[in-house]
This record gives structure tokens, C-alpha cells and sequence, in this order.
């Protein structure tokens, strides 16, 4: 069956300007993470999401970062104001529960913030 | 808060050379371990995963145990192919999340 897509795959934005990136789960899972991984900090969680209970926000590296899940599906993460620090690649990843670890990562989106 | 540290790379071999990755990991109680690999361009896959001590995960003729003893997870494998050339990363499960470490970058050479 289809995995876990990302769009867009590739976004160079400008220091200042707003970013979403979108993130499409497996169908039937109910749990959905996004992860960064960057030269600096390897992989970094920053949010979970399980079915309607309020998300685990406690990776969010500041207040410019910003995620919701629409109908239980699709996510969007935003990344307002951007920083050239905010230069990564995006992960999105999701399980069937959340008693189920096994993860199902995306491709990712490169984020460039010249 | 749980951690986990694997070694440095990048680690290079010859073709059917035997493969350890040490991982050794910090945590409140008993977490699920995990090995993931990441190759050339693609994303982050399940290589493999253990959910309770003395656990042996195996996959693509790879394998990990979990040793609570040493909370250890190191990666083996027999004889690596050129095919097995990829990052490498060890997690355990925290809470809602996983937690990786920094990665080790395999280099088979034929």
C-alpha cells in the first residue's frame, strides 16, 4: 500500500518568510510524529499527534513552530518567521497506535532558509 | 532523560567483512530498542527491533539483542555487501516518541 508522503519534497524560502510543509500518514494509522534532522542535532522529535487527544508538543524548539492534524489525517507543520537555523529536513512519520513503535517515516522535506 | 549513544563513524569494511555497531542506551524502565538505516537517498526504514530483554531482532541478515545487563543493542552482521552501505541509527521508545542516536555511517567497499 501507499507509505507516508511529504510535500513539498524540496523549499528554499527567504530569512523571515512563513513555511508549510505537509505530511500525508498511512491510511488507518492513528498516530503521527515529525521528527528534523540536521548536521548539528541529528534526529529531533517535535511533535506527536494520537487520533483527537491534544498533541505532544514538547519537541517544538520555539514558539515560530507550529503543527495541526486536520480530520485525524493529514498534518500540516508551520514554521512561521523562518531562521537559517530552521535549515533541515523535515520528517513525518506514523503508527498504527501508539502502542505500536514500529514508525513508518516519509521521505522528508529539505527546508533551505537563505 | 533517555538517551542513546552510538558509535562514531564512519565505519568502512571490505566486502563480507563482519559488521558490529555498538549502541548502548540510558532509560527509565524497559524500552522498545530499535535499529533503523537510512541509504543513499531514501528514507528512514525498520531494519530491525527488540521489545524486551533478551530479545534478538533480525532482518537482511542483521541482527541485534537486547541486553539489559550491559543496555546494549549493538547491530551485527556476518558479512556485509556493498548493497549495505547506509546511515545507520539506534532508538529506543520514550514516551510518545522515539529517540535516535547521532548515527553511523557504513562504507562497504567491493
Amino acid at each position: 500500500g501507499a507509505g507516508v508522503s511529504q510535500s513539498p519534497s524540496n523549499k528554499v524560502t527567504e530569512k523571515g518568510k512563513d513555511v508549510e510543509l505537509r505530511c500525508d500518514p498511512i491510511s488507518g494509522h492513528t498516530a503521527l510524529y515529525w521528527y528534523r534532522q540536521s548536521l548539528g542535532q541529528g534526529l529531533e522529535f517535535l511533535i506527536y499527534f494520537q487520533g483527537n487527544s491534544a498533541p505532544d508538543k514538547s519537541g517544538l524548539p520555539s514558539d515560530r513552530f507550529s503543527a495541526e492534524r486536520t480530520g485525524g489525517s493529514v498534518s500540516t507543520l508551520t514554521i512561521q518567521r523562518t531562521q537559517q537555523e530552521d535549515s533541515a529536513v523535515y520528517l513525518c512519520a506514523s503508527s498504527f497506535d501508539r502502542l505500536d513503535y514500529e514508525q513508518y517515516f516519509g521521505p522528508g522535506t529539505r527546508l533551505t532558509v537563505t | 532523560g533517555d538517551s542513546v549513544t552510538q558509535m562514531e563513524g564512519p565505519v568502512t569494511l571490505s566486502e563480507e567483512a563482519c559488521l558490529t555497531i555498538n549502541c548502548t542506551y540510558t532509560a527509565t524502565g524497559y524500552p522498545s530498542l530499535f535499529w533503523y538505516v537510512q541509504y543513499p537517498g531514501e528514507g528512514l526504514q525498520l531494519l530491525l527491533k527488540a521489545t524486551k530483554a533478551d530479545d534478538k531482532g533480525s532482518n537482511k541478515g542483521f541482527e541485534a539483542t537486547y541486553r539489559k545487563e550491559t543496555t546494549s543493542f549493538h547491530l551485527e552482521k556476518g558479512s556485509v555487501q556493498v548493497s549495505d552501505s547506509a546511515v545507520y541509527f539506534c532508538a529506543l521508545e520514550y514516551g510518545n516518541k522515539l529517540v535516535f542516536g547521532a548515527g553511523t555511517i557504513l562504507r562497504v567497499k567491493s
